[in-house]
């Protein structure tokens, strides 16, 4: 089993709509949890990044946890092309090693 | 600009001659970090440096080696490239020298060993 699994997708939602990207872990002891964007070519960069159970806010995204079901996820509301990137979600372990999913790519249509 | 600069952003290379990429950033960052991208693989972690003259290996650090003998430097090298080493490389950077603190990238480098 991988620390972190995420869908490859690819994931397309019109212009306008909300996308939910989902990531699940498999460390229990998991403290840290963090969403990159990643444009075709270019190196990944950071969105958000959550320590705790619930919802994180900032902008357009929202980032979610529950350490319960070993699931976070990022919510994209009003989905512009520009977001049409791949999406990596990272996990810090309970040993302190980090582990990247392999990305969900999305498409956001026009 | 606070950035992480690596170099050269595209390389070429034949099988077994030496190479190194540099990384450097200014942001007076604790650690720093080496991965690997390849389709379907994700990112994998080479090497990472958790402060000066500290190094240790991660998930594939076979046919590399680093160094950090300065704190804005993080060079790796391929002593002897082969093949299976054509990749996406990215150096990263973060605050402090745990995973809780979030990594800034380089832009990246695209090796071809032929």
């Amino acid at each position: 089993q991988k620390e972190v699994e995420q869908n490859s997708g690819p994931l397309s939602v019109p212009e306008g709509a909300i996308a939910s990207l989902n990531c699940t872990y498999s460390d229990r002891g998991s403290q840290s949890f963090f969403w990159y964007r990643q444009y075709s070519g270019k190196s990944p960069e950071l969105i958000m990044f959550i320590y705790s159970n619930g919802d994180k806010e900032d902008g357009r995204f929202t980032a979610q946890l529950n350490k319960a079901s070993q699931y976070v996820s990022l919510l994209i509301r009003d989905s512009q092309p520009s977001d049409s990137a791949t999406y990596l979600c990272a996990v810090t372990t309970g040993a302190n090693n980090l582990f990247f999913g392999t990305g969900t790519r999305l498409t956001v249509i026009p | 600009e606070a950035q992480v600069t690596q170099n050269p952003r595209y390389l070429i290379t034949v099988t077994g001659k030496k190479l190194t990429v540099t990384c450097s950033q200014n942001m007076n960052h604790e650690y720093m970090s080496w991965y690997r991208q390849d389709p379907g693989l994700g990112l994998r972690q080479i090497y990472y440096s958790m402060n000066v003259e500290v190094t240790d290996k991660g998930d594939v650090p076979e046919g590399y080696k680093v160094s950090r003998k300065e704190k804005r430097n993080f060079p790796l090298i391929l002593e002897s490239p082969s093949p299976n080493q054509t990749s996406l490389y990215f150096c990263a950077s973060s605050l402090w020298a745990t995973y809780n603190s979030p990594l800034h990238f380089g832009n990246g480098t695209r090796l071809t060993v032929t």
